[in-house]
């Protein structure tokens, strides 16, 4: 088996700060993803990565930025913190081609 | 576009009474949809309960059913008898044929077992 490591588990900024998310995974998958999770909603894709160095945008990635420097290893940086999108962040990883994902246990980010 | 809808926020039902938790899907993009059920238990991260990648198919887990409807794009989760352990969010997912591609998740539904 295997885990999914997200940091910090909760992360508290400033209004217009830049914030940076962390999450490692020891699956070996190729597939990372980045989604964002709001009180009471779905979970919405905002950057996902399908092997080393690459990057794909999803539905929600105005605002965010992403970086995957390693195959275990997967950043979002958050540019300019806004008080509406506090919310649960959540990563996950699958086998490239497979549709099952993994997810992390989330990290909370509030924005003051 | 793509969606999911699972119309109950909260359900709370007592234990050893069944339970169906509602989820029907839309999609114009992907011809042959996988269906997941997703569950955060509290304090939990959020795992795979069952999947199922074939229309007409039932998937199956520590009690759980939800069969593949493709006529009424539906996939509703199922347990006959509920325990205090089965409290929990669910989510209801769609996803595509190739991997690597986000998955469409709906609202959740939160579950609530009373002794």
């Amino acid at each position: 088996g295997g885990i999914i490591t997200q940091t910090p588990k909760f992360l508290i900024g400033q209004e217009g700060q830049k914030l940076t998310l962390k999450c490692q995974q020891n699956f070996n998958h190729d597939t990372m993803y980045w989604y964002r999770q709001d009180s009471g909603k779905g979970l919405r894709l905002i950057y996902y990565s399908i092997t080393e160095n690459d990057l794909q945008k999803g539905d929600l990635s105005e605002g965010y930025d992403a970086s995957r420097e390693k195959k275990s290893s997967f950043s979002l940086t958050v540019t300019s913190a806004q008080k509406n999108e506090m919310a649960v962040f959540l990563c996950a990883s699958s086998i490239q081609g497979a549709i099952e994902q993994y997810f992390g246990p989330g990290t909370r980010l509030t924005v003051l | 576009g793509d969606s999911v809808t699972q119309t109950e926020g909260q359900v709370t039902v007592s234990e050893s009474k069944s339970l169906i938790i509602n989820c029907t899907y839309s999609t114009t993009s992907i011809a042959y949809p996988n269906l997941f059920w997703y569950v955060r238990y509290p304090g939990e991260g959020l795992q795979l309960l069952l999947k199922v990648i074939t229309a007409g198919q039932k998937g199956s887990s520590r009690g759980f059913e939800a069969t593949y409807n493709k006529e009424t794009t539906s996939f509703h989760l199922q347990k006959a008898s509920v325990q205090e352990s089965d409290s929990a969010v669910y989510y209801c997912a769609l996803g595509g044929r190739q991997g690597g591609r986000a998955l469409i998740f709906g609202t959740g539904t939160t579950v609530s077992v009373s002794p």
